[in-house]
């Protein structure tokens, strides 16, 4: 069984930065990519970005380019993502989900991370 | 950025209602295109993949069409359980993007 799981609520003040991760199981950890969405409260599904453990290469969403590092351990079937100079509006859920190499879109999603950040 | 116009944003329906919800692309995408279905408080769903396959597990009452810039999620029979916020991703290129979702709810 696939399962993806997710660290713990974090809280952080604006100007801060926060690393949460994303521990699989279930599937070998370098035939799939990871990816990372953000939903903020209310609102939408916003794609962060994704790293394809295989070869540590990393894409990543405009408006999160330079300020989102996205890892992979193949050590410990880990990914992490690390999000700096946090802002309210970084305040969301963050969830993490495979994709097949061989066929698009999502099939597995972790049960996501809240990031609240608050002075 | 391709960007993704889904409409309409929220609309309501009855239980046995057969409901399509479209998505727009700014460029040709080919079939590149998923559609989710977002619940409150729980991870997106994975519906249909390459605009038309659906994935495994999925009921058959829910089906994709379309190609290049414009596709459609049909669902046959609304079913309680359907009442949801639909999301189309495409995955032609990067950055990969959503539309900003549809509301399905009930009259």
């Amino acid at each position: 069984e696939v399962q993806l799981i997710q660290s713990g609520a974090e809280v952080r003040k604006p100007g801060a930065s926060v690393k949460i991760s994303c521990k699989v199981s279930g599937y070998t950890f370098t035939d799939y990519y990871l990816h990372w969405v953000k939903q903020g409260p209310g609102r939408g599904l916003e794609w962060v970005g994704r790293v394809d453990p295989e070869d540590a290469e990393t894409k990543y969403g405009e408006k999160f380019q330079g300020r989102v590092t996205i890892t992979a351990d193949t050590s410990t079937d880990t990914s992490y993502m690390e999000l700096s100079s946090l802002t309210s509006e970084d305040t969301a859920l963050y969830y993490c989900a495979t994709e097949e190499y061989s066929k698009g879109g999502c099939s597995f999603w972790g049960q996501g991370t809240l990031v609240t950040v608050s002075s | 950025a391709i960007r993704l116009t889904q409409s309409p944003s929220s609309f309501s329906a009855s239980t046995g209602d057969r409901v399509t919800i479209t998505c727009r692309a700014s460029q040709d995408i080919s079939h590149y295109l998923a559609w989710y279905q977002g619940k409150p408080g729980k991870a997106p769903k994975l519906l249909i993949y390459d605009a038309s396959t659906l994935q495994s597990g999925v009921p058959p009452r829910f089906s994709g069409g379309g190609y290049g810039t414009d596709f459609t999620l049909t669902i046959s029979r609304l079913q309680s359980e359907d009442y949801a916020t639909y999301y189309c991703q495409q995955y032609y290129d990067y950055p990969r993007t959503f539309g900003q979702g549809t509301k399905v709810e009930i009259k």
